[in-house]
């Protein structure tokens, strides 16, 4: 069964500054991982989608990694804005049978302090 | 085009109620997928739907929770005799592919309904 942990649970930083977090799985036959954030009150946005080919995957000031081999996968953020501001959820999908399923990790609350 | 949509977007619900959540996928996509998320927890599975099948319902926590898609588009996710530990936001997601394909490509998640039971 795939287990998905992110660190750091929460994050504040001022406005400008980069930032990476940090998402882990036990379960290295996976097709791809996903960032997703998270505003309140409403649903998941796709960020990023790393195919298992792939190293990694760039979208803006966002770029993201995985290394299959050690289980890890980076989101990094540069230039800070306040608007960043959300939680931020990584998702491996499910192994074998059943690999739509994807597994959450908690996520990572991000604060851009202005 | 139109998103993933959801309705209600909240929901109180006295212990004991039946409850009905309503998703509408993206118009053309295949698969269906229902999560639940606790509070402070990420979104876990319920269960998934190619087209009007139900192939997994391995997530649904207890016989209290059904799901249907009966056309292929639409589906609902109906709680029976609802407990305080089924308070959640409901998820629905969607994408294009169906079984074969699908592990493949990103889902698209709606707002969600946000269910209280007292």
């Amino acid at each position: 069964k795939q287990e998905v942990t992110q660190i750091p649970a929460a994050l504040s930083v001022p406005e400008g500054e980069n930032l990476v977090l940090n998402c882990s799985f036990t379960d290295s036959a996976i097709y791809n991982l996903q960032w997703f954030r998270q505003d309140p009150g409403k649903g998941l946005t796709s960020l990023l989608l790393i195919q298992s080919s792939q190293r990694e995957q760039t979208s803006g000031r966002l770029n993201a990694s995985l290394d299959k081999s050690s289980g890890r996968s980076t989101l990094y953020i540069a230039a800070s804005q306040p608007g960043d501001s959300a939680t931020y959820l990584c998702a491996a999908p499910y192994s074998g049978a059943g690999s739509y399923q994807l597994t959450f990790g908690k996520g990572t609350k991000l604060s851009v302090i202005p | 085009g139109a998103g993933v949509s959801q309705s209600p977007r909240y929901k109180v619900a006295k212990r004991g109620q039946d409850v009905a959540l309503r998703c509408d996928p993206i118009s053309g996509h295949v698969s269906l997928f229902w999560y639940q998320q606790a509070l402070g927890q990420g979104p876990e599975f319920l269960t998934y739907f190619q087209n009007e099948a139900q192939l997994d319902k391995s997530g649904l926590p207890s016989d209290r929770f059904f799901a249907e898609r009966p056309e292929g588009s639409v589906s609902t996710l109906k709680i029976q005799r609802t407990q305080q530990e089924d308070s959640a936001v409901y998820l629905c997601a969607s994408s294009f592919l169906g079984l074969a394909g699908v592990s493949r490509e990103t889902q698209y998640f709606g707002p969600g309904t946000r269910l209280l039971v007292l």
